[in-house]
């Protein structure tokens, strides 16, 4: 069974460039999970998807960051324009009930 | 005080020795609990989950939860290099309503041969 995949492994961009990450969840999984972590800090929630419909987009930093997910399928997340402090590496995970499975994440690094 | 907290380390064992990784969360209403295992440079994987009080087992692994002092643990016996790691302990917090995770800052793991 294929795991979570996510799409670019590594991003560099300038300040105020747009990038936009994939994620593609394992097949058959409703949940969709969006988390980040930032230099020297702990992992933290972006935003979860059920199916298409966002359920909890509490963790978006600011409105910069837009996250789809097309047809309860992949999910991007788009952040623009980026900011210095958006660095980090950004985790995909999905689940059919409580037990989450990671990407091997996207390291951006915003200059 | 963090919502789910641990030492940060470096937790130094020598191989074959136990180590022990501890973990505090906030909310007392919490009810599922989950330690995952992070390589530099890799994804968290999932080593266990826990639901219940008392220890729950598997390989050299076992995970030890104490709701009444909202406490979890991890044991990892017979340490070996390859057990060299961060170790996240994350939790769906249940007073912020989400079925997200909280992690805390994990704490690394070093095995000595």
């Amino acid at each position: 069974e294929a795991g979570v995949t996510q799409f670019p492994s590594h991003s560099v961009i300038e300040k105020g460039q747009t990038v936009t990450l994939r994620c593609d969840p394992i097949s058959g999984h409703d949940n969709l999970y969006w988390y980040r972590r930032v230099m020297g800090k702990e992992i933290k929630f972006l935003l979860h998807f059920v199916k298409e419909s966002k359920q909890d987009e509490s963790g978006m930093p600011n409105n910069r960051f837009l996250a789809e997910r097309t047809g309860g399928t992949y999910s991007t997340l788009k952040v623009q324009p980026a900011e210095l402090e958006d660095s980090g590496v950004y985790f995909c995970a999905s689940s059919w009930g409580e037990t989450q499975y990671f990407g091997p994440g996207t390291r951006l690094l915003v200059l | 005080q963090k919502e789910v907290e641990q030492n940060s380390g470096p937790l130094s064992v020598p191989e074959g020795a136990i180590a022990s990784l501890n973990c505090t969360y906030s909310d007392r209403g919490s009810q599922s609990f989950f330690w995952y295992r992070q390589y530099s440079g890799k994804s968290p994987e999932l080593i266990m989950s826990i639901y219940s009080n008392g220890d729950k087992e598997d390989g050299r692994f076992t995970a030890q939860l104490n709701k009444a002092s909202q406490y979890v643990s991890l044991l990892i016996r017979d340490s070996q290099p390859s057990d060299s790691a961060t170790y996240l302990c994350a939790v769906p917090l249940m007073d912020t309503g989400r079925r997200a995770l909280t992690f805390g800052s994990g704490t690394r793991l070093q095995v000595q041969p």
